[in-house]
């Protein structure tokens, strides 16, 4: 099994809502991303998880609060997001360093 | 941390040209260097990648080499055909705390049929 499902797929929230998005892998990756992208632009780091505990918070708002349950799982809980926050979130996953990162399809998230 | 820059931002290639995609970065600690393919509306997928010990990699009408002296890397990309058309994105990783990609600003390339 080499793939990282995310769900959902799609995502649409009011700036009031609570919602969580999920990630899953099972190809036994101790490191765990969670990136924003917005149109045309590059992934950008959120967060990295080593070995399940939190190793890189990049300046992230509270509104994004990330969690790994296990090994093989990642959420990311979000509360009271603003509109600039909709875009496409990645999740991706790798053994460590000089290891490829497999992403997910990602969540395409839109803030009404 | 890591500072990767990436020219051009935008590449358009006649069908069966070559393309060629640079990239350049600050930390001479960083020692994997993978390049993404990203279509419209998809996931970033891994097309090629490059360790610091080695020069160059071939993988059919892929390569990719890489200067560690000068930091730079570069993706080659022979006899294009338009499913190539996608934006490309160059990373460099291992140079920072914990672990992570830090991704160049991407180029979108078109291949005109």
């Amino acid at each position: 099994d080499t793939e990282v499902t995310q769900t959902p797929k799609h995502l649409v929230m009011g700036m009031t809502n609570k919602k969580s998005l999920k990630c899953e892998q099972h190809m036994g990756h101790r490191a765990m991303y969670w990136y924003k992208q917005k149109a045309k632009k590059p992934p950008e780091l959120m967060f990295v998880y080593s070995y399940e505990k939190l190793s890189i918070n990049e300046s992230v708002p509270s509104r994004f609060s990330p969690e790994c349950p296990n090994s093989s799982l990642l959420n990311l809980h979000l509360h009271a997001l603003q509109p600039e926050d909709s875009a496409l979130y990645l999740c991706a996953s790798s053994h460590g360093v000089l290891n490829e990162a497999f992403f997910g399809q990602g969540t395409r998230l839109t803030v009404v | 941390g890591e500072n990767v820059e990436q020219h051009p931002s935008t590449l358009s290639v006649q069908e069966g040209d070559s393309a060629v995609i640079k990239c350049t970065y600050s930390d001479s600690a960083s020692n994997y260097f993978p390049w993404y393919k990203q279509e419209l509306g998809k996931r970033p997928q891994l097309i090629i990648d490059i360790r610091s010990n080695v020069g160059e990699k071939k993988d059919q009408r892929i390569a990719v080499t890489l200067n560690k002296t000068a930091k730079h890397f570069s993706l080659h990309i022979t006899e294009t055909q338009p499913e190539d058309s996608a934006v490309y994105f160059c990373a460099a990783h291992g140079g920072g705390p914990g672990n992570q990609f830090y991704f160049g600003t991407g180029t979108s390339l078109t291949v005109i049929p």
